[in-house]
């Protein structure tokens, strides 16, 4: 089976300054791993996924994440942070030959001005 | 291309009485997917329809059914709805099933009374 877990359910920045938002996974088999975003009263959009490949993957709006097997790692990054990154994000994983995509918990960011 | 698009955006029922949502995926997407947003539980799949057969469901009560048409709109139902039935419901479409991007609706927003 397959889960994800997020360290942080809140995480508070200064505009400009570094996002890290933190995702581990756990799986049995070489899984696919998201980052969505969530605005208010809004749907999810997606940032970014990894499924093979690269391991640095890059995403919309400067987002971007490394997998780290070693680590069981997907942690989503971003050099500055903008007053519009402020949001709920996600981190997902789901497994071969199907959709059904596990969430993590979700953190919260808040950029301070 | 248009985008996911989910009927009706609010909803509000009474304890018993039963519901059905509406989702209109992405042209040429076949695989949708349905999950429920939560504060308590969070996001949760509920189950994927490919090709109008359900492919994978979650771990809810016979009471959540859905069904997939040969256009690939579908459609879920909850009936002898309860208080903890009050969520978010989000639809996601993707082209296949497994690792595929899943692009998600803006949600129905559904309240027991």
């Amino acid at each position: 089976a397959q889960s994800v877990t997020q360290l942080g359910s809140h995480v508070s920045v200064s505009e400009g300054a570094l996002v890290l938002l933190r995702c581990n996974y756990s799986s049995s088999v070489p899984p696919y791993l998201f980052w969505y975003v969530q605005y208010p009263n809004q749907g999810l959009q997606l940032l970014l996924k990894y499924t093979t490949g690269a391991t640095l993957v890059k995403g919309i709006n400067g987002f971007e994440a490394e997998f780290k097997k070693s680590e069981t790692s997907f942690h989503l990054t971003k050099p500055s942070a903008h007053m519009s990154d402020a949001a709920e994000y996600f981190c997902a994983v789901s497994g071969l030959g199907n959709n059904d995509m596990r969430f993590g918990a979700g953190t919260r960011l808040t950029v301070k001005p | 291309k248009a985008g996911v698009t989910q009927t009706p955006r609010y909803l509000i029922k009474t304890r018993g009485q039963q519901v059905t949502l509406s989702c209109s995926p992405i042209s040429g997407h076949r695989s949708v997917s349905w999950y429920q947003q939560t504060p308590g539980q969070g996001l949760q799949f509920l189950f994927e329809y490919f090709s109008e057969t359900q492919r994978n469901k979650g771990n809810f009560p016979g009471r959540f059914s859905g069904r997939q048409f040969s256009n690939s709109r579908s459609e879920m139902n909850v009936s002898t709805l309860e208080l903890g039935d009050s969520a978010l419901y989000l639809c996601a479409s993707s082209f296949g099933s497994g690792g595929y991007e899943q692009y998600f609706g803006p949600g129905t927003r559904l309240t027991v009374t």
